[in-house]
């Protein structure tokens, strides 16, 4: 149990719809990163939180946007939703900066099936 | 883009030592090299990272050459259980993009 936490485990909906996904990172964690994995496809970085504030983004569609809290918890948004938006979509914690050895700590991931 | 170069797959026989090479030919001086693997559709776990000394723990040693431009990750007596895609990272610890490349998929065999 890597103490990362991942909301829903399985999700499926329909062409156009939005959906949600949480992340609740390890205790004390600060930096919170999204990664989308499609079918048999490496991780693409999506973006990345820390304390609260975006700190560096990648190949993240307009369509998507997320944010980190004020307790730390992330949640990733995704809208006008496409099927080769179907993949396993990771939330990483790790504490960066001024402290432990910057490895990241990864969920178990959201399976997103988009119908 | 990734930073490292990894052959995309390589097979080992269960009980001998798996040699996972990696090279980061670019590396600059303050960044380490990391370590994960991700077993089936599993969240990718870390493994192990240098800076420049060689490293071992309960799981796997990492070899850097001397230049740095190179290293290896060592399974000392691979399981089936071990089987799974190893990627190499380079990085620094403050690094806010953290860029996976396609990794290496490794295949145990009994």
């Amino acid at each position: 149990d890597s103490g990362v936490t991942q909301t829903p485990k399985h999700l499926i909906t329909a062409t156009g719809q939005r959906v949600t996904l949480r992340c609740s990172p390890r205790s004390g964690d600060l930096s919170v990163y999204w990664y989308q994995q499609s079918l048999d496809q490496g991780l693409q970085f999506l973006i990345q939180y820390y304390n609260g504030e975006e700190r560096a983004k990648g190949n993240i569609l307009e369509r998507f946007s997320a944010q980190q809290f004020p307790d730390l918890h992330s949640e990733l948004n995704l809208s006008s939703l496409e099927l080769g938006d179907s993949a396993l979509y990771f939330c990483a914690s790790s504490v960066l900066a001024g402290g432990g050895r910057g490895e990241l700590f990864f969920g178990e991931g959201s399976r997103l099936t988009v119908l | 883009d990734a930073k490292t170069t990894q052959p995309p797959s390589m097979d080992c026989a269960e009980g001998r030592a798996a040699n996972l090479p990696c090279n980061h030919s670019t590396i600059s001086g303050n960044e380490y090299v990391y370590w994960y693997r991700q077993i089936h559709s599993q969240g990718p776990q870390y493994i192990i990272h240098g800076l420049k000394n060689n490293e071992t723990n309960e799981m796997a040693s990492l070899i850097i050459t001397e230049d740095r431009k190179s290293s290896t990750l060592i399974l000392p007596h691979a399981t089936l259980r071990d089987t799974a895609v190893y990627y190499c990272i380079v990085r620094e610890n403050r690094d806010d993009k953290i860029i996976f490349g396609k990794g290496t998929r490794l295949h145990i065999l009994p």
